[in-house]
C-alpha cells in the first residue's frame, strides 16, 4: 500500500525560529513529490520536487527530495505568524494523476 | 485567469435531496479532479478526468456522480447522501502530471 508520512504532526515554534518539516514515502511509482500549505480552506501549492538534491526555494521556504532515502524536508526560516497553517506533503505516482496525502503537520507559529 | 472556482461555497442538503457541485478553470489545464476532506485530515481523492475522460474512480459510492461536460468544467452529481458525507468538496486541475491547483472548496452539510 502506498504510503506518506509526515512529521512531526504538530509543533509550536516562536517567530522568528527555522522549522524543517519532514516527509518519507514509501510508493509503487513515485512520479514527484509536492507541498502544500493550507490555512482554512484550499490546499496552496508550494513546490513541486521530481529530482534528488536539487533544492527550491522561494522566499524564505525551501525544501529538497531524496529519491534514495526516500523523503523530503520543508524549512521555513525566520517564521512569522502568518507561517502558520497545515503542511501538506503529497507523492504524485506515475500513473493516473494521483496523488497520495499525508496526514500533515500542523504549524503555529507564536508571537 | 489563474484559478479554479467552485459553486457553491456552502450547501445544505436533507438525505432525500439531489443536489451539484461545481467547478470552473481557464487555465487550459486537462486534469480535473474531486477529493473529499474531512476536519483536520488530509483530501482524499475521488476521482480523476484526463481529457475529460474518468480515469480514476477511488472506489466513491454511486450516490455521487462525477461529470465532465468540457475541459474547463467538471461537476459532481450528489443524490440520497448520508450524514457521513457532510465535508469539504475540493476541487482541482492541473497539467497531466503536474502540479494541482485547488479551488476553494464546498463546505457541504447533509441533514
Amino acid at each position: 500500500e502506498d504510503k506518506v508520512v509526515q512529521s512531526p504532526l504538530s509543533l509550536v515554534v516562536h517567530e522568528g525560529d527555522t522549522v524543517t518539516l519532514n516527509c518519507s514515502y514509501e510508493v509503487t511509482n513515485f512520479r514527484s513529490l509536492l507541498w502544500y500549505k493550507q490555512e482554512k480552506k484550499a490546499p496552496t501549492f508550494l513546490f513541486m520536487l521530481t529530482s534528488s538534491g536539487i533544492e527550491k526555494k522561494s522566499g524564505r521556504l525551501s525544501s529538497i527530495l531524496d529519491k534514495k532515502e526516500l523523503f523530503s524536508i520543508l524549512n521555513i526560516t525566520a517564521t512569522q505568524t502568518g507561517d502558520s497553517a497545515v503542511y501538506l506533503c503529497a507523492v504524485g505516482m506515475e500513473y493516473g494523476n494521483k496523488l497520495v496525502f499525508g496526514a500533515g503537520t500542523i504549524l503555529r507559529v507564536k508571537s | 485567469d489563474t484559478e479554479v472556482t467552485q459553486t457553491p461555497k456552502h450547501l445544505v442538503m436533507g438525505m432525500t435531496n439531489k443536489k451539484s457541485l461545481k467547478c470552473e478553470q481557464h487555465m487550459g489545464h486537462r486534469a480535473m479532479y474531486w477529493y473529499k476532506q474531512k476536519a483536520k485530515k488530509p483530501p482524499e481523492l475521488m476521482f480523476v478526468y484526463s481529457y475529460e475522460k474518468l480515469s480514476i474512480n477511488e472506489s466513491v459510492p454511486s450516490r455521487f456522480s462525477p461529470e465532465c461536460p468540457n475541459s474547463s468544467l467538471l461537476n459532481l452529481h450528489l443524490h440520497a447522501l448520508q450524514p457521513e458525507d457532510s465535508a469539504l468538496y475540493l476541487c482541482a486541475s492541473s497539467q497531466v502530471f503536474h502540479e494541482q491547483f485547488f479551488g476553494p472548496g464546498t463546505r457541504l452539510t447533509v441533514l
